[in-house]
């Protein structure tokens, strides 16, 4: 079946601009992540979608990044006046569900988006 | 508070060559889990293996092998006879119990010479 799709698959943008990055999770996968990886640096924890639960936003690293997740499926990553420092690979990830079981919470990870911040 | 350390930013090796790769883990929590995923040049990162905490015996898949010990909080990985196509970004990353965050290490990126 189809993996996770993310897209653009790159972004080149303006200092200042707003953007916004797509996820399409698996189908059926109830949790959804957003981490960012910069360049030399491991994942970041951004966000993370569970169902219908309130999202964990501990990872934001400011109020200029926010995600939604409608319908349960599809995520939208925005960040506002982005910076610079934004620049990175953005990537998202599915899983079933997040529990401690081995069916469920191991990840699957789309190719990720690369913003360059001009 | 978490942490996963992979000391290792790059290691080269020469095709058919054992490699080891490092990792070891911060945390308090009693119930854990770990997990290796390998990120290859395309970008996209494949799961590799998940391991829990009250599980200590060594797997072995394939030229895979994953050595966990708790005494050390380590969870290595070893390659036997590496190939060409094992060159990739390696990640080690950590999930508590309870929450939803993954702990990633910084990766070690793997080379291997023909």
């Amino acid at each position: 079946g189809a993996g996770v799709s993310q897209s653009p698959s790159n972004k080149v943008t303006e200092k200042g601009k707003d953007v916004e990055l797509r996820c399409d999770p698996i189908s059926g996968h109830t949790a959804l992540y957003w981490y960012r990886q910069s360049l030399g640096q491991g994942l970041e924890f951004l966000i993370y979608f569970q169902g219908n639960s309130a999202p964990d936003k501990s990872g934001l690293p400011s109020d200029r990044f926010s995600a939604e997740r409608t319908g349960g499926s599809v995520s939208t990553l925005t960040i506002q006046r982005t910076q610079q420092e934004d620049s990175a690979v953005y990537l998202c990830a599915s899983s079933l569900a997040s529990s401690g079981s081995p069916i469920t919470d191991t990840q699957y990870f789309g190719p990720g988006t690369r913003l360059t911040v001009l | 508070a978490q942490k996963v350390t992979q000391a290792q930013t790059e290691i080269s090796v020469v095709e058919k060559e054992d490699v080891t790769l490092d990792c070891v883990y911060e945390t308090r929590d009693t119930t854990y889990y770990l997990f290796w995923y390998k990120q290859p040049p395309s970008g996209e990162l494949v799961f590799l293996i998940r391991r829990n905490s009250f599980d200590e015996q060594n797997e072995i898949s394939g030229r895979y092998s994953w050595n966990f010990q708790k005494s050390t909080s380590s969870f290595n990985f070893t390659i036997t006879a590496s190939q060409v196509v094992d060159s990739a970004v390696y990640f080690c990353a950590l999930r508590r119990n309870t929450g939803n965050q993954f702990y990633f290490g910084t990766g070690t990126s793997l080379t291997v010479i023909p």
